[in-house]
């Protein structure tokens, strides 16, 4: 059982490139989600799902897309990465739909660096 | 904004004291939630406490809630040096939908 799995761990992308942050969870949770943490900010949720086929925004959505084709997984795609976008992005689950009461299980963070 | 705001932003104390770290929020809330982070690792999920509580306890961890105020408190009793982390409060605000809105955190030292 492995939790709340991210990848890559390190990431050094270029202004303008594209690309993909995984995030895979096996414990069948319904509720997935994106958030980025950057200094003296706390977490700012980008966008969430509360099941397969369903997203929606967060408080910070802008230059980022998500899709929720299966269960598992929660890719969060930075299509043309600005240095603003320069942050640790951090996925969390829940085990319902709602989040209202319940613990969310975050995967351990992605470093991500546009220059 | 619905974010929380923590206070102090940091605290630095010797092992054996005891830390309190509070949290404000500016709606009302269905539920808020504290949680703890390690250096350079993510989050784990300390204590919930429900609109409908006071006071909840954990080992030795102690948070209180006061909607009047809107305000919480974590008091964490007898530190020690392996509690130094990141704390941060997280509320669920009514209306807000399925959000679960973090503050920008306490960064605790406790010196040994």
């Amino acid at each position: 059982n492995a939790g709340v799995t991210q990848t890559p761990k390190f990431q050094v992308l270029k202004t303008g490139q594209s690309m993909t942050l995984q995030c895979a969870q096996d414990m069948n949770h319904e509720y997935m989600s994106w958030y980025r943490q950057d200094p003296g900010m706390g977490l700012r949720l980008i966008h969430y799902s509360v099941g397969a086929g369903i997203t929606d925004q967060g408080e910070v959505p802008n230059g980022y897309n998500v899709s929720r084709s299966t269960t598992e997984d929660f890719p969060l795609r930075l299509l043309s990465a600005a240095p603003s976008q320069t942050s640790v992005y951090f996925c969390a689950t829940s085990t319902t739909g709602t989040i209202s009461g319940n613990t969310i299980y975050f995967g351990e963070g992605s470093w991500l660096t546009v220059v | 904004s619905q974010q929380g705001e923590e206070d102090p932003q940091a605290l630095s104390i010797q092992e054996g004291e005891n830390a309190t770290m509070n949290c404000s929020y500016k709606t009302s809330i269905n539920n808020l939630q504290w949680y703890r982070q390690n250096s350079g690792r993510g989050l784990v999920h300390l204590i919930l406490i429900r609109s409908n509580e006071r006071e909840k306890h954990s080992g030795r961890l102690r948070v209180t809630l006061d909607t009047s105020k809107k305000s919480s408190s974590l008091l964490i009793t007898a530190s020690r040096a392996a509690d130094t982390a990141s704390y941060f409060c997280a509320t669920d605000a009514i209306g807000y939908g399925n959000k679960l809105v973090f503050g920008a955190g306490t960064i605790l030292r406790v010196k040994s």
